[in-house]
C-alpha cells in the first residue's frame, strides 16, 4: 500500500495563475483533509471531505477550492495564486470509527508550493 | 486565535536523557488529544494519543500526561535517542464534531544530542 500520496511535491508559481493538487490514498477511507502548513503556524485545516461528493470548508477556505469526485482521491485548486499562498500543503486521511476512539489521520508527504 | 499552544519552539537534550515537551488547550470541548512526529521532507505521522478519560498513555519509550483542569498534557520522552530528532506536533479533537477535525499546535523542535 502507498498510504497517502501527493502530486507534485515541488511547484512555483506566479501571481495570478491556477493549479491544483493532487491527493490519493488507497486505505478506502471516508475522510480527506488538506492542510496547510507555515512557519510558527503548526497545520491549518483548509478543507476537508466526509465522502465522496462532500466537502466542507475548513479554518482557512479563501482562496481554495476543492472536489472529491473519488473517494480515493482529493483535488485542491487554486484560482489565481497570491503569495500569501506560499506555504507547505499536506493531505491526510482517516478512517471514524464512530466510537469514542482517536481519529489517526495518515498524512501525505506534502507539496511545497512557492507564489512569486 | 490558537486554541493549542506548544510555546517552546525548540528543545536540545543530549542522548539518554529524558526529553520533556509541553502543549496548552483552552477549548474545554476537546477530548482526544494527539502527538504527530514530523522529519524534514516528510508528512506528519502519529506518535500516541490520550482520551480526556484517562490522565497517562505509555507506549514504549513514549508517554503523555494530561492535567484537565490545568488543559495542559505532555509528552516525555524515555531515553531520547538521536533518531528521536525531528519536530512534535500537539493535537486535539472534540468528539462531538464528528467529521474528525484536529486542530493543532506550532511544533516544537527536538534535537537530541550525542
Amino acid at each position: 500500500n502507498a498510504g497517502v500520496t501527493q502530486t507534485p511535491k515541488f511547484r512555483v508559481l506566479k501571481t495570478g495563475q491556477s493549479m491544483t493538487l493532487l491527493c490519493a490514498q488507497d486505505m478506502n477511507h471516508e475522510y480527506m483533509y488538506w492542510y496547510r502548513q507555515d512557519p510558527g503556524m503548526g497545520l491549518r485545516l483548509i478543507h476537508y471531505s466526509v465522502g465522496e461528493g462532500t466537502t466542507a470548508k475548513g479554518e482557512v477556505p479563501d482562496g481554495y477550492n476543492v472536489s472529491r469526485l473519488k473517494k480515493q482521491n482529493f483535488l485542491l485548486g487554486l484560482e489565481s495564486a497570491a503569495p500569501s499562498q506560499t506555504s507547505v500543503y499536506f493531505c491526510a486521511s482517516s478512517i471514524i470509527t464512530g466510537l469514542a476512539d482517536y481519529n489517526e489521520q495518515f498524512f501525505g508527504p506534502g507539496t511545497r508550493l512557492t507564489v512569486l | 486565535d490558537q486554541q493549542v499552544k506548544q510555546n517552546s519552539p525548540s528543545l536540545s537534550v543530549q542522548e539518554g536523557r529524558i526529553s520533556i515537551l509541553n502543549c496548552d488547550y483552552t477549548n474545554s470541548m476537546f477530548d482526544y488529544f494527539l502527538w504527530y512526529k514530523k522529519y524534514p521532507a516528510e508528512g506528519p505521522t502519529f506518535l500516541i494519543s490520550i482520551s480526556s478519560i484517562k490522565d497517562k498513555n505509555e507506549d514504549g519509550r513514549f508517554t503523555v500526561f494530561l492535567n484537565k483542569s490545568a488543559k495542559h498534557l505532555s509528552l516525555h520522552i524515555v531515553p531520547s535517542q538521536p533518531g528521536d530528532s525531528a519536530v512534535y506536533f500537539c493535537a486535539a479533537s472534540a468528539y462531538t464534531d464528528s467529521w474528525g477535525k484536529l486542530q493543532f499546535g506550532a511544533g516544537t523542535q527536538v534535537v537530541v544530542t550525542p
